[in-house]
């Protein structure tokens, strides 16, 4: 069974640092892409980038480049979303996601069969 | 970059009726780039329908996808009292690659 396993709700103070992880299991980490989606209280979904495992190809949505780094390490099968400098507008729940193929394979996923339970990111002063 | 507007943005009907919920893409989409979502209260988004009208896994038969090109089609068939939910859809972009979701349909119940 695939399972994408986030870690748990984090409280932080703006200009703090953060890193939140999601572990994929059930499946060949290093073969399939993950990505981040970003839903703000009350609010839709928003990408915001996404990376193959296997060699760490990472490509971000515009509106996130620069704000959040994406990495992973194949090793341990995680993923992890970051950010240097914590800002009370990125209090949000942050969803990981297993990007799918409809024709089986291709460049990019074209859309998310797999997501995480997600993790809470609230940041107040 | 391609803006996917929903409508309608509440959907209200009582529980055996049907519902359609429009997705329509600021420019053409390949149908096989186009999915749909649907989320409840306190839980992850999970995927109904890929390529425009591909089911997903374990999804009832009585949700079904249509289109083509700027406009596409969810359809609840007969609704279930769990079926009461918001509802996406996302669009893939490549090169470089893009996902877009729609701002939602949420559907009540009536």
């Amino acid at each position: 069974e695939v399972q994408l396993v986030q870690s748990g709700a984090e409280v932080k103070k703006p200009g703090e640092s953060l890193k939140i992880s999601c572990k994929g299991s059930g499946y060949s980490f290093t073969s399939y892409w993950i990505g981040w989606v970003r839903q703000m209280p009350g609010k839709g979904l928003e990408w915001m980038g996404i990376i193959y495992p296997g060699d760490s190809d990472t490509r971000y949505s515009p509106s996130f480049q620069g704000q959040v780094t994406i990495s992973a390490d194949k090793s341990i099968s995680t993923a992890y979303l970051q950010w240097s400098s914590l800002k009370a507008s990125d209090t949000a729940m942050y969803y990981c996601v297993r990007g799918e193929y409809y024709y089986g394979s291709g460049s990019y996923p074209e859309y998310f069969q797999h997501w995480g339970q997600g993790t809470l990111v609230t940041v107040s002063s | 970059e391609i803006v996917l507007t929903q409508s309608p943005g509440t959907l209200s009907l009582s529980p055996g009726e049907r519902a359609t919920l429009s997705c329509r893409a600021s420019q053409s989409v390949s149908s096989s780039y186009l999915a749909w979502y649907q989320q409840k209260p306190g839980q992850a988004p999970r995927l109904l329908i890929y390529g425009a009208s591909s089911r997903a896994t374990g999804i009832p038969d009585r949700f079904s996808g249509s289109g083509s090109g700027t406009d596409f089609t969810l359809t609840i068939s007969r609704l279930e009292p769990e079926d009461f939910a918001v509802y996406y859809c996302q669009q893939y972009g490549s090169s470089p690659p893009a996902y877009t979701f729609g701002q939602g349909t949420k559907l009540e119940i009536k």
